[in-house]
């Protein structure tokens, strides 16, 4: 248990499908990330949240959409994806969000695009 | 930009044997840096970290000295187990980067009973 839980575990989606990733952390924390992990690339950070506000977003296609409504909570919804949006998508949070911080990661959700 | 290299895997091991898994990197100003693990079938956990040269970082058995000389950080253990088993993951984090961890490709070790 590492007080980030990720619901689904995994998720079996078309490419016209609307779904949602949802992560809860108990831990307190105020930084919030969503991280994915895909078999031909290394970990690729994809949003932070601080204190609910979005303080990076790498060049992340627009079908992906993130929400955080509260500093327990980070949505990703998911809309249009494509086959090579196929990965593991990892939730995560840090006590807040700067240099030295230790990251704790959720057990993801497994994402297969069909 | 800044960057990890860890060595190519996959490493395989009989138990008891030592284990080093090499990780260079390259970063602007004084990176934290940090070694994960992820099981089977899990996400992440965090393994040992680092935030300033010469520190050493230990868990479970496992160390890395955090080499600012050689931008190294490798992980050793001295005896690895059947359980340890899994893939690692060598990390860095820059000032200012906003929790941005640039990771390596990561190194899958299989030990053998």
């Amino acid at each position: 248990e590492t007080g980030v839980t990720q619901t689904p575990r995994h998720l079996v989606m078309g490419m016209t499908n609307k779904k949602s990733l949802k992560c809860e952390q108990h831990l307190g924390h105020n930084a919030m990330y969503w991280y994915k992990q895909s078999a031909k690339k290394p970990l690729e950070l994809m949003f932070v949240y601080s204190l609910e506000e979005r303080v990076e977003n790498n060049s992340v296609p627009s079908r992906f959409s993130p929400e955080c409504p509260n500093s327990s909570h980070l949505f990703l919804h998911l809309h249009t994806l494509q086959p090579e949006d196929s990965a593991l998508y990892l939730c995560a949070s840090s006590q807040d969000s700067g240099n030295g911080n230790t990251i704790y990661f959720g057990e993801g959700s497994w994402l297969t695009v069909v | 930009g800044d960057s990890v290299t860890q060595m190519e895997g996959p490493v395989t091991l009989s138990e008891e044997a030592f284990l080093t898994i090499n990780c260079t990197y390259t970063a602007t100003g004084y990176p934290s840096l940090f070694w994960y693990v992820q099981y089977p079938g899990e996400g992440l956990q965090l393994l040992l970290k680092a935030t300033k040269a010469d520190d050493k970082g230990s868990n479970k058995g496992f160390e890395a000295t955090y080499r600012k000389e050689t931008t190294s950080f490798h992980l050793e253990k001295g005896s690895v187990q059947v359980s340890d088993s899994a893939v690692y993951f060598c990390a860095l984090s820059v000032r200012g980067s906003q929790g941005n961890l640039i990771f390596g490709k990561g190194t899958k070790l299989s030990v053998k009973p």
